[in-house]
C-alpha cells in the first residue's frame, strides 16, 4: 500500500541537541512533499514544503528538510532545539504533484527537555 | 481573515446520536477536507471536497456524510455516532492543486 512512514513516534532531546526526523513515503511518481508541526493543543501548522528545484529547503524557526529522490525521503533537521520546539511532527505527501489529496504520515512526539 | 473556522470545539455525544461539525473557510478555496487524528495514526482523510457540489471518500469514510453547497463551508455529518468516532477531526482548505493545506483549530468528540 502507497503511505507516508515515520520512523521514530517518540523522541526525547535537551535542550541544543540536534534533530532529525526520518520520513519515507512510498509513491512511485512525482510528490509534492510537506512538513507540518502540531504544537500542544492547537491545529496544523506548515514548517515546510518542497516542489521542486534544491533539495535542501528551509522552513520556519531554523527547520530544514532534505529531499533524496533515490530513497524516497525528506527528513526533518535542525541544528538545535529548543524546548519551544516541544511539538507533534507530521510529514506528508501530495503524490503526481497536480492533486490535492495529501497523506499523512503517523506523527512524531518531539519532547524537549529544558 | 480568520483563515478555517470550526466548531465546536468540544462535544459529547451518546452512542447513535447524530450531529453536524461545522467548517467554513474565508479563503476562497476550492479544496476541503475532514480529518480525523487518533494517537499514533496520524491523520486521515474522512472525505474531501473539489468544489461546490462536488464531494469524495477518502480513506475512512464509513459513518460519516458531507455536502457542499457553497465553496465557503463543508459541514461534516455523523449519522449515528459510535464510539470508535470518539477521535479529534480536522477541517483543511487547499488553494490550488499541489499546495500546503491550512486547517482549523479541531473538534475534540467524544462519543459514550
Amino acid at each position: 500500500a502507497q503511505s507516508v512512514s515515520q520512523h521514530n513516534h517518540h523522541v526525547i532531546l535537551s535542550e541544543a541537541a540536534s534533530l532529525e526526523l526520518g520520513c519515507n513515503y512510498s509513491y512511485g511518481g512525482t510528490v509534492n512533499l510537506f512538513w507540518y508541526v502540531q504544537y500542544p493543543g492547537q491545529h496544523l501548522q506548515l514548517l515546510l514544503k518542497y516542489f521542486s528545484g534544491d533539495p535542501l529547503v528551509k522552513g520556519i524557526k531554523g527547520f530544514e528538510a532534505e529531499f533524496i529522490k533515490s530513497k524516497f525521503s525528506f527528513n526533518l533537521r535542525k541544528p538545535s532545539v529548543q524546548w519551544s520546539d516541544t511539538a507533534e511532527y507530521f510529514c506528508a505527501v501530495i503524490k503526481n504533484t497536480g492533486g490535492f489529496k495529501t497523506i499523512f504520515g503517523a506523527g512524531t512526539r518531539l519532547f524537549v527537555k529544558a | 481573515n480568520a483563515g478555517v473556522t470550526q466548531t465546536p470545539k468540544f462535544q459529547v455525544l451518546k452512542t447513535g446520536q447524530s450531529m453536524t461539525l461545522q467548517c467554513a473557510q474565508d479563503m476562497n478555496h476550492e479544496y476541503m477536507s475532514w480529518y480525523r487524528q487518533d494517537p499514533g495514526m496520524g491523520l486521515r482523510l474522512i472525505h474531501y471536497s473539489v468544489g461546490a457540489g462536488i464531494t469524495d471518500q477518502g480513506e475512512v469514510p464509513n459513518g460519516y456524510n458531507v455536502s457542499r453547497s457553497t465553496t465557503e463551508d463543508f459541514p461534516l455529518r455523523l449519522l449515528s455516532a459510535a464510539p470508535s468516532q470518539t477521535s479529534v477531526y480536522f477541517c483543511a482548505s487547499t488553494q490550488g492543486r499541489g499546495t500546503e493545506a491550512f486547517f482549523g483549530q479541531g473538534t475534540r468528540l467524544t462519543v459514550v
